[in-house]
């Protein structure tokens, strides 16, 4: 079955602008949860959706917003941009999320550059 | 909220020797733990993983070991290969319907 998908793979973004980024998870999956991952930060959570309801949210700004689809299709939002913010977005999906212990795949992620 | 610390930050071994890395983690209601693979410029892919009823778990050259009392488990790899050369990061899960809480990874480098 496909795996994790998002796009773009690669942005480039001025700061001030927003952006959009996609990630369509496995069949079936009704999680989907968001990480920024920068040169060592490891994996910072921003937020996971699940059946169309945020359900948690990590502490990044309110510039960092996401919604999901009914078809679990998950989009992540950044307005405002700053140089910061440029990083590897990753989007993981799991049947249940969290502590159903269901493994969480990830997408190949979303480089986003910001100039 | 949960927080998992992992350690050492970077290893490095020499091909065929063991590597171990340890997380240790706040919140003992946390049930499922999970360790990932990342190569470079590659998405972190699920290796192995072990629950909180299972003290152990052993998949060829990969083991978790889960220590409940201490808070903390670790990944051992031996025989270790080139290819083995990645981040790995370590998660833990709290309850259903909880975020994964990851720690800040270990860069491992497998020496030819």
């Amino acid at each position: 079955k496909a795996g994790v998908t998002q796009t773009p793979r690669y942005l480039i973004k001025t700061r001030g602008q927003q952006v959009t980024l996609s990630c369509s998870p496995i069949s079936g999956h009704r999680s989907v949860s968001w990480y920024q991952q920068t040169p060592g930060q490891g994996l910072q959570f921003l937020f996971e959706y699940f059946s169309e309801t945020q359900r948690n949210k990590g502490n990044f700004p309110g510039r960092f917003s996401g919604r999901q689809f009914s078809n679990s299709r998950s989009e992540m939002n950044v307005s405002t941009l700053e140089l910061g913010d440029s990083a590897l977005y990753l989007c993981a999906s799991s049947f249940t999320g969290g502590g159903g212990g269901t493994e969480a795949f990830f997408g190949q992620g979303t480089r986003l550059t910001v100039v | 909220g949960e927080n998992v610390e992992q350690h050492p930050s970077t290893l490095s071994v020499q091909e065929g020797d063991s590597a171990v890395i340890k997380c240790t983690y706040s919140d003992s209601a946390s049930n499922y733990f999970p360790w990932y693979k990342q190569e470079l410029g590659k998405r972190p892919q699920l290796i192995i993983d072990i629950r909180s009823n299972v003290g152990e778990k052993k998949d060829q050259r990969i083991a978790v070991t889960l220590n409940k009392t201490a808070k903390h488990f670790s990944l051992h790899i031996t025989e270790t290969q080139p290819e083995d050369s990645a981040v790995y990061f370590c998660a833990a899960i709290l309850n259903y319907g909880q975020n994964f809480v990851f720690g800040p990874g270990t860069r491992l480098s497998v020496l030819p």
